[in-house]
């Protein structure tokens, strides 16, 4: 499955550095999401953008700033994380927009990027 | 708020034997969706059930909504090595919320 892709699919770093987690999606869709998902826990959602423009922050804290450039590509910036924020990080996409009336829509996760925080 | 509790959190067949993963609500779903996420992986979507009742068939899998719509079920026939993975309910619209999972081994 190529639909939603993510890069780097592995990332280890130090409190104090800055990176970023890039998603892409190609499936035409109009909804894109950053979940969390720890050992023994359940995903957790973070983030939905919706045409573009964010509609959700999951109480997130502001060292996680994500970004959404265009409808295919979602980015999210990390700074001074600490280690309990070692995560696999998932990316998805759905073709309605969010807060669209009607049946939940399909979610097509992309591969994830497992974040190691030293 | 709401709560979405999923059982079992682990289960352990041999090959063959039967597999069934409970999703219970404490209040009324409009909707409720399964995914699978094989281990290293990640979550792919199963199906979706709307309708009070409703039963939905894939293969050797089995997807129930309750009548109340506030409990679902995913009954897998004659397990496989190819069933290993975690099993989790989602509900919520886009802004979708996951159950705990129930992580399925099969061993032959």
């Amino acid at each position: 499955e190529t639909g939603v892709t993510q890069t780097p699919r592995h990332l280890v770093m130090g409190m104090t550095n800055k990176k970023s987690l890039k998603c892409e999606q190609h499936l035409g869709h109009n909804a894109m999401y950053w979940y969390k998902q720890s050992a023994k826990k359940p995903l957790e959602l973070m983030f939905v953008y919706s045409l573009e423009e964010r509609v959700e922050n999951n109480s997130v804290p502001s060292r996680f700033s994500p970004e959404c450039p265009n409808s295919s590509h979602l980015f999210l910036h990390l700074h001074t994380l600490q280690p309990e924020d070692s995560a696999l990080y998932l990316c998805a996409s759905s073709q309605k927009p969010a807060g669209t009336s009607g049946s939940t829509d399909t979610q097509y996760f992309g591969p994830g990027t497992r974040l190691t925080v030293l | 708020g709401q709560q979405v509790m999923q059982i079992p959190q682990y289960q352990h067949v041999q090959e063959g034997e039967d597999f069934t993963t409970y999703c219970n609500s404490s209040t009324t779903l409009s909707n409720i969706q399964w995914y699978k996420q094989r281990p290293g992986g990640h979550p792919v979507f199963l199906i979706q059930l709307v309708k009070s009742g409703e039963v939905k068939k894939q293969k050797r899998l089995t997807f129930q909504f309750g009548e109340a719509k506030k409990n679902s079920s995913l009954h897998i026939t004659a397990t496989q090595t190819t069933d290993v993975g975690t099993y989790f309910c989602a509900y919520g619209g886009n802004k979708l919320t996951f159950g705990t999972g129930t992580q399925l081994k099969v061993e032959l």
